[in-house]
């Protein structure tokens, strides 16, 4: 597709759960972040990668959660044990790389720990 | 501590009138400020951006202003029209990089 396609788009898990989410990026585009966006707020930075690595990680709030991206294409967000307070909606994005390039959205990926 | 802020969560306006939403920032770090469209289960949406060396960009009905001094920004839309009802964020970036902060938005609704 054309887009950034993130799946599934609702996922739900029980408490304690490890859960993956995926997203595909813009062919093309060597940067990739993954953002929380919690109910009434405005999306959190988790982690930004640069091709295959994480350039940045600060985002991620703790060691429950990792991600990789190991061909510098799809993506994956992986949260263990996972806790009612990690219900969000996870977002992917991509973009070319350097300044003043435009982020490109997923749908996102809403996820539900019952 | 929220380094972006959006302190109105809800603006309503008649169509054809302007609509304003605002933004404060507290980081002085920041150079590089965007506004965000959300329409609902759908990703955010670019709109417009401003970096810091300017106070104002135009895009058709969108215009963005910078107040640097006040760490202040604001989105002009006029004349507004009822496919712009959606939620809009302020984000910034203190290296023109896609690593943004964003405010927790504003919800504007566009009577006909």
């Amino acid at each position: 597709g054309a887009g950034v396609s993130q799946t599934p788009s609702n996922k739900v898990t029980e408490k304690g759960k490890y859960v993956e989410l995926r997203c595909d990026p813009i062919s093309g585009h060597t940067a990739l972040y993954w953002y929380r966006q919690s109910l009434g707020q405005g999306p959190e930075f988790l982690i930004y990668f640069q091709g295959t690595g994480a350039a940045d990680d600060s985002g991620l709030p703790n060691d429950r959660f990792f991600a990789v991206r190991p061909e510098g294409s799809v993506s994956t967000l992986k949260i263990q044990r996972t806790e009612r307070g990690d219900s969000a909606v996870y977002l992917c994005a991509s973009s070319l790389e350097g300044a003043n390039t435009e982020a490109f959205f997923g749908q996102g990926t809403r996820l539900t720990v019952v | 501590d929220q380094q972006v802020k959006q302190n109105s969560p809800s603006l309503s306006v008649q169509e054809g009138r302007i609509s304003i939403l605002n933004c404060d920032y507290t980081n002085s770090m920041f150079d590089y400020f965007l506004w965000y469209k959300k329409y609902p289960a759908e990703g955010p949406t670019f709109l417009i951006s401003i970096s810091s060396i300017k106070d104002k960009n135009e895009d058709g009905r969108f215009t963005v202003f910078l107040n640097k001094s006040a760490k202040h920004l604001s989105l002009h839309i006029v004349p507004s029209q009822p496919g712009d009802s959606a939620v809009y964020f302020c984000a910034a970036s203190p290296n023109a990089g896609n690593m943004l902060t964003f405010g927790g938005g504003t919800r504007l609704m566009v009577k006909p």
